[in-house]
């Protein structure tokens, strides 16, 4: 079973729309962070959760992205309205370990 | 303000031959490292990390070195393997739960 499960893995749409993000963790993680590469820079933090509180979101881009974590277990991140310099990865990780994280396959947006 | 920076985008080395990925980075306060390994279409995967209380550490064909007074890190690979060809990121953290900042990620080419 993988750690770490997101939804969609592309999504293509265009500026102006809404889309939605899944993220879906094995239960017992409290802590949750979401990231996001753009067009092959580093990878760059968004957010993070401990149970379904925001622990730290500092890295969220502006308030077109919003990011809720339902009973602390699956999390969502959604872009309303979506711009073009939203297109990238977005990556959803979970604490494992002493020093590491489990990162999902990502989702790929393209805003066109 | 890149806080951690990865200079050489690309390194292409021989099989059997060592890998010498370098990262360099800026904030003083950060206290743990990691390397993370990405394939096409993946999310990154932990490859191995160090404590700034450390200034090595092995895990079978990876050792990462850690000069804290040049705020370098080094993953070594030996003996590279065609495998082994991915996207390196370095990261860092500034205590065991906080956010990662990566980065720009570097691509080893390991030649049959």
């Amino acid at each position: 079973e993988a750690g770490v499960t997101q939804f969609p893995s592309h999504s293509v749409i265009e500026k102006g729309q809404t889309v939605t993000l899944r993220c879906d963790p094995i239960s017992g993680h409290d802590n949750l962070y979401w990231y996001r590469r753009v067009m092959g820079k580093e990878i760059k933090f968004l957010l993070h959760f401990v149970k379904e509180s925001k622990q730290d979101e500092s890295g969220m881009p502006n308030n077109r992205f919003l990011a809720e974590r339902t009973g602390g277990t699956y999390s969502t991140l959604k872009v309303q309205p979506a711009e073009l310099e939203d297109s990238g990865v977005y990556f959803c990780a979970i604490r494992t370990g002493i020093y590491g994280y489990t990162f999902g396959s990502g989702t790929r947006l393209t805003v066109v | 303000d890149q806080q951690v920076k990865q200079n050489s985008p690309s390194l292409s080395v021989q099989e059997g031959r060592i890998s010498i990925l370098n990262c360099d980075y800026t904030n003083s306060m950060f206290d743990y490292f990691l390397w993370y390994k990405k394939y096409p279409a993946e999310g990154p995967t932990f490859l191995i990390s160090i404590s700034s209380i450390k200034d090595k550490n092995e895990d079978g064909r990876f050792t990462v070195f850690l000069n804290k007074s040049a705020k370098h890190l080094s993953l070594h690979i030996v003996p590279s393997q065609p495998g082994d060809s991915a996207v390196y990121f370095c990261a860092a953290s500034e205590g065991a739960n906080s956010k990662l900042t990566f980065g720009k990620g570097i691509t080893l080419s390991v030649r049959p």
